[in-house]
C-alpha cells in the first residue's frame, strides 16, 4: 500500500534553513504530485505547494514564495522541502502528501 | 485564494448519519472534481478519507462517502461510531493550480 516516511524532528534556530524528506513506496513515485502541508499548533492544515515528480515542475502558495524549494530524486522515490529564513510562526508539523500522508515531521523555530 | 468554509463543530448520537460540508466557490470545488476529505485525531497524522469527491481509498470504511453540489461538497458518514470524533478537513484544486484547505469542522459523538 502507498506509504510515505519522513525525516525526523528539526530544531532550528530563527533565520536558519530547514530540509524535510519524504520517501515514497507502494505506487509509481513520478505518477502523482506530490504535495507539502504543515499544520501549526492548534490550528488547521495549510497547503504549501506541490512538485510533479516526473518533470521536476513546481507550484507554491504566494505566502512561502521566494523561501521554499521543492525538489524530488527519482532514483529513489524521494521528495524534499526546503524552508529558509525560517521565523518562530514556521514551527509547525510538516506532511507531505500523495495519495496519503507522510507521518509528518515536527519543526521548531526557537532561539 | 480564501479557504474553504467548514461549520467549526457538529455533533450526532451513535448510529446516526452525519453530513459536514465544505464550501468554495466556481473556482475550486464548482470548476474541478479534486475534493478531497481527510480525518484528523488528536496527536495523530491527517488520513485521506475520500479523493476525487467521491473515491474512497483502500481501507477507509464504507460508512463514508462524498458527494459534491455546485460549489459545495459534502462528507456523510453513516452508523456513527465513537471512533469516528475526529476533526475533518476538506481540501480542493482551484484554477490557479493551487489547493486551498477548509478550516475544519470539530465532530463530536454524543
Amino acid at each position: 500500500q502507498v506509504r510515505l516516511v519522513q525525516s525526523g524532528a528539526e530544531v532550528k534556530e530563527p533565520g536558519a534553513s530547514v530540509k524535510v524528506s519524504c520517501k515514497a513506496s507502494g505506487y509509481t513515485f513520478i505518477d502523482h504530485y506530490m504535495h507539502w502541508v504543515r499544520q501549526a499548533p492548534g490550528q488547521g492544515l495549510e497547503w504549501m505547494g506541490w512538485i510533479n515528480p516526473n518533470s521536476g515542475g513546481t507550484i507554491h502558495a504566494q505566502k512561502f514564495q521566494g523561501r521554499v524549494i521543492m525538489t524530488r530524486d527519482t532514483s529513489i522515490s524521494t521528495a524534499y522541502m526546503e524552508l529558509s529564513s525560517l521565523r518562530s510562526d514556521d514551527t509547525a508539523v510538516y506532511y507531505c502528501l500523495s495519495l496519503a500522508l507522510g507521518q509528518g515531521t515536527l519543526v521548531t523555530v526557537s532561539s | 485564494q480564501s479557504a474553504l468554509t467548514q461549520p467549526a463543530s457538529v455533533s450526532g448520537s451513535p448510529g446516526q448519519s452525519i453530513t459536514l460540508s465544505c464550501t468554495g466557490t466556481s473556482s475550486d470545488i464548482g470548476r474541478y472534481n479534486y475534493v478531497y476529505w481527510y480525518q484528523q485525531h488528536p496527536g495523530k497524522a491527517p488520513k485521506v478519507m475520500i479523493y476525487d469527491v467521491i473515491n474512497r481509498p483502500s481501507g477507509v470504511s464504507y460508512r463514508f462517502s462524498g458527494s459534491k453540489s455546485g460549489n459545495s461538497a459534502s462528507l456523510t458518514i453513516s452508523g456513527l461510531q465513537a471512533e469516528d470524533e475526529a476533526d475533518y478537513y476538506c481540501s480542493s484544486y482551484t484554477t490557479s493550480n493551487t489547493v486551498v484547505f477548509g478550516g475544519g469542522t470539530r465532530l463530536t459523538v454524543l
